[in-house]
């Protein structure tokens, strides 16, 4: 296990509403980043927050928006959801050692749109 | 668009038998890490390799990466049931710290006993 959780595991909203999930980092871990992974294909990078602040965005609308609170955790809201939203979410934590940004994942979470 | 293409997206091998996936990319990479993932779970990670022609060995895994570090491969020597998954590979840009990852298509292997 790498001591990254997430929560909730599985989750169905219907198009247009709105849904946060929510990630606790690996202890010692400063950095989150958000992760899309729809069924058959790898992980799109989201968005990252290091000390609170985005520090990176991949190719995400606006209505994806995220938070880091003072723990390190963080939170990934989407706004408006499309059928297309329906993936697996994942978040990883890091620190940056030795010039090398190891990302740890936990288990993700499951949304489905209806 | 991705970056990275992996090779074969699909490999069904018998026990025992030796396999090479393939990740390839234009792209120049500061490290590339490798990960299998199991269903309903997120990816774990394997390896990273950072400086080109390097090779690290995992038991019977065996990761190299490029000299041009573009591309990686994982072999693996005498593949067990336990080996089953979805392997990807995923590169870093820069080396300046908390850049994200652009993952791989992904290989699923099957290992049948």
């Amino acid at each position: 296990e790498t001591g990254v959780t997430q929560s909730p595991t599985h989750l169905i909203k219907t198009r247009g509403q709105q849904v946060t999930l929510r990630c606790s980092s690996q202890s010692g871990h400063n950095t989150v980043s958000w992760y899309q992974q729809a069924l058959g294909q790898g992980p799109q990078f989201i968005f990252q927050y290091y000390r609170e602040e985005e520090n990176g965005r991949g190719n995400f609308p606006p209505r994806f928006s995220g938070l880091q609170f003072p723990n390190y955790s963080s939170e990934l809201n989407v706004n408006a959801l499309e059928l297309d939203d329906s993936a697996l979410y994942l978040c990883a934590s890091s620190t940056w050692t030795s010039g090398i940004d190891e990302q740890y994942f936990g288990p993700g979470t499951r949304l489905t749109v209806t | 668009t991705q970056l990275l293409e992996q090779s074969p997206q699909f490999l069904s091998i018998q026990e025992g038998e030796n396999l090479t996936v393939y990740c390839n990319s234009s792209s120049v990479f500061s490290s590339l890490q490798w990960y299998r993932q199991e269903p309903g779970e997120g990816p774990v990670l394997l390896v990273t390799v950072v400086t080109g022609g390097e090779v690290k060995k995992l038991k019977r895994l065996t990761f190299q990466f490029g000299d041009a570090r573009k591309d990686s491969s994982l072999h693996i020597t005498a593949a067990q049931p336990g080996d089953t998954g979805l392997y990807l590979c995923a590169g870093s840009i820069s080396n300046f710290g908390n850049e994200k990852l652009t993952f791989g298509t992904g290989t699923r292997l099957t290992i049948i006993p």
